[in-house]
This record gives C-alpha cells, structure tokens and sequence, in this order.
C-alpha cells in the first residue's frame, strides 16, 4: 500500500517561532489533507489541497501541494501556546480509484515557554 | 457547525465479546468512513461505506468487522469476538459529494481486556 513519511517526528520550538513539516509519499496523490489532533479527540481539518503546486492558508497557516504530487509541507508561523498537537498529513492515491485516506505518522509540536 | 458524533465514548468488553460503535454523520454527507488508532500511533483506514455498500476496505478489516447503515441517520461498526489488539481509538469520519475533506468525530475509545 501507500506509504508516507512525515517528518518531523516531533519538534520542541519557542512560542513565536515559525514551524515546518512535510509529508513524502511513495506514490502520486490526488488530495493532500492537514489535520491537527488534540490529545482523546478526533482529527481537526486544518486544509485541503487538491491541485498540484496549489498554496493554500489557513490564518497563520500554509500548505502546499507539491508539484511532482508526491509532497506536501505544512507552514505554521508565529507560533502559539495553542498550536501545540500533534499534525498529520493524509492523502489520497490518484490510481485505482481508492477513497480511503492514508495518514503519516504525526508530527508532535511541543512549545517551550 | 455540524459534526460527526459517536458514541459510546468510552467502552470496556472482555476478549470475545461484541461491540457495536455508533456514528452519526453529516448530514448531507455520503460518504462514511471508520478509522482506527492504537495509542500513539497513526491514524489508519479501515473501511468506506458509500451507497449502503463497502466500496474500500483495509487489510485490517478482517471478518470480524461489518459495517451497517440501518437508518437514515446512522452508522455503524460491529467487531464480533473482540481482541486484545482492537483496543483503540476508532473514529468515524464523512464527506460530502465531490469534496475531498473528511470530517472526523471524537472517537471512540475500545478498551479489550
């Protein structure tokens, strides 16, 4: 199936500092999602991005679709006590018409007072 | 706003009992999802329902999962004989016609002992 790296694993900034993530995938998509999830509760959309080179924000945050469709970056600036979570992208493959969504594994954004 | 809701928020079952998880949708959706995660982990697919049918399914959706739309409103995720393994968040999640955004609920919490 497909597989997407997600890194950072985690980062620990000040508040006020920019923050960047991206996701890698071994195949081309169709669909990059951002979600970010608190901790006992379900996934929050954060953007959807549907179009190859596509730049989206969202208050203080940017995403991008990449252009060879298999990346996507995550841009949070400025950041707040209230940005902390964890973020993950998902996407859905352009082949063989699935629907089902498939995530990486997180990026956990801890902000040090 | 609307929003996905499931209950129960928390269940306890012992190892081979049955549990049904409750999800309403959105509702103008038709697109229905269940995903899974296992603490600390990522978010995984494990099936999509659409025109009271499953049209995608995971490796993970074994025949100890059925799904069942038995209404108008809601949806369901029947394990049969439980395993310790099945504990973990199970989120249920919809989307409209065309759109490409999912929306989550809270989750479910399954605890198997």
């Amino acid at each position: 199936g497909q597989q997407l790296n997600q890194s950072p694993q985690s980062m620990f900034i000040q508040e006020g500092e920019d923050v960047s993530m991206n996701c890698t995938s071994s195949s081309i998509f169709n669909t990059w999602l951002w979600y970010k999830q608190d901790p006992g509760e379900g996934p929050v959309l954060l953007i959807a991005l549907y179009k190859a080179g596509e730049l989206t924000s969202n208050g203080r945050l940017t995403a991008q679709f990449g252009i060879t469709r298999k990346d996507s970056f995550l841009n949070i600036s400025a950041s707040i006590p209230s940005d902390v979570g964890i973020y993950f992208c998902a996407g859905r493959d352009s082949g063989g018409g699935a629907d089902g969504l498939t995530f990486g594994k997180g990026t956990h954004l801890i902000i040090q007072p | 706003e609307p929003e996905v809701t499931q209950t129960p928020s928390h269940q306890v079952t012992q190892m081979g009992q049955e549990v049904i998880l409750r999800c309403v949708p959105i509702s103008n959706h038709l697109y229905f999802y269940w995903y899974r995660q296992i603490l600390g982990q990522k978010v995984e697919f494990l099936v999509s329902f659409y025109n009271n049918e499953i049209s995608e399914k995971s490796e993970i959706f074994d025949d100890q999962f059925s799904v069942e739309r038995p209404d108008g409103s809601n949806f369901t995720l029947k394990i049969r004989s439980t395993k310790l393994e099945d504990s973990a968040m199970y989120f249920c999640a919809s989307r409209g016609q065309g759109l490409g955004e999912l929306f989550f609920g809270e989750g479910s919490r399954l605890t198997v002992l």
